[in-house]
């Protein structure tokens, strides 16, 4: 696809279940970003991947988070024993690299919309 | 560390009258910033950037942003507004000459309201 990809669109469960998130980048993408975006705290960087390894885990707000990434292309971010403050939009977000001195744009996907009831 | 505040977190304007979203950043490093627009329902699509070029950046749908480094500003203008532009404006830092994989910090974000 011309975009970034996310799945599900909308996802609803119930407290202390776990949830998987899915991300498939722009093809070509070495860099991907997971971010989350909730009322009250905004916008807020969780982790990001160079190729498959995520050399800055620092922004997952507990260790019920989790991400991976595969074959340098998608990610699966894993929220266990739901908590309602997760309730959240999570976006994923890709650039054509990483770090340095260029800077590169990121491209976001549309979303997963997270309720937990 | 980099921080990033949105003056307004809303703005209302009439229909072909100007826009100003105003962004002040904080950055350890030489920053690059963004403005991003996410209209409802829709996914962040990035308007424009700075990168130590131009100071003056133009980007999609008529915007433009100036880069004041004395001000550590980046606001967002537009001469004319229109109903299409009703939307919520992210301005966003990165810092660059880090190893930090361009990690993005957003502002709080400015919600447009275009009158007709």
């Amino acid at each position: 696809g011309a975009g970034v990809s996310q799945s599900p669109s909308n996802k609803v469960t119930e407290k202390g279940k776990d949830v998987e998130l899915r991300c498939d980048p722009i093809s070509g993408h070495t860099a991907l970003y997971w971010y989350r975006q909730s009322l009250g705290q905004g916008l807020e960087f969780l982790i990001y991947f160079q190729g498959n390894s995520a050399p800055d885990k620092s922004g997952l707000p507990s260790d019920r988070f989790s991400a991976e990434r595969t074959g340098g292309s998608v990610s699966t971010l894993t929220i266990q024993r739901t908590q309602q403050e997760d309730s959240a939009v999570y976006l994923c977000a890709s650039s054509p690299d990483y770090g340095g001195l260029r800077a590169y744009e990121q491209y976001f996907g549309p979303g997963t919309r997270l309720t937990v009831t | 560390a980099q921080s990033v505040t949105q003056l307004d977190s809303h703005v209302s304007v009439s229909e072909g009258t100007p826009v100003l979203l105003r962004c002040n950043y904080s950055s350890s490093y030489s920053p690059s910033l963004f403005w991003y627009v996410q209209h409802p329902n829709k996914g962040l699509q990035l308007l424009l950037k700075y990168t130590s070029a131009a100071t003056l950046v133009k980007g999609i749908n008529g915007f433009e942003a100036e880069f004041k480094k004395s001000e550590t500003s980046f606001h967002l203008t537009k001469p004319s507004a229109h109903m299409s532009d009703a939307a919520e404006y992210f301005c966003v830092v990165s810092d660059r000459g880090r190893n930090a994989g361009n990690m993005l910090t957003f502002g709080g974000g400015t919600r447009l309201m275009v009158k007709p």
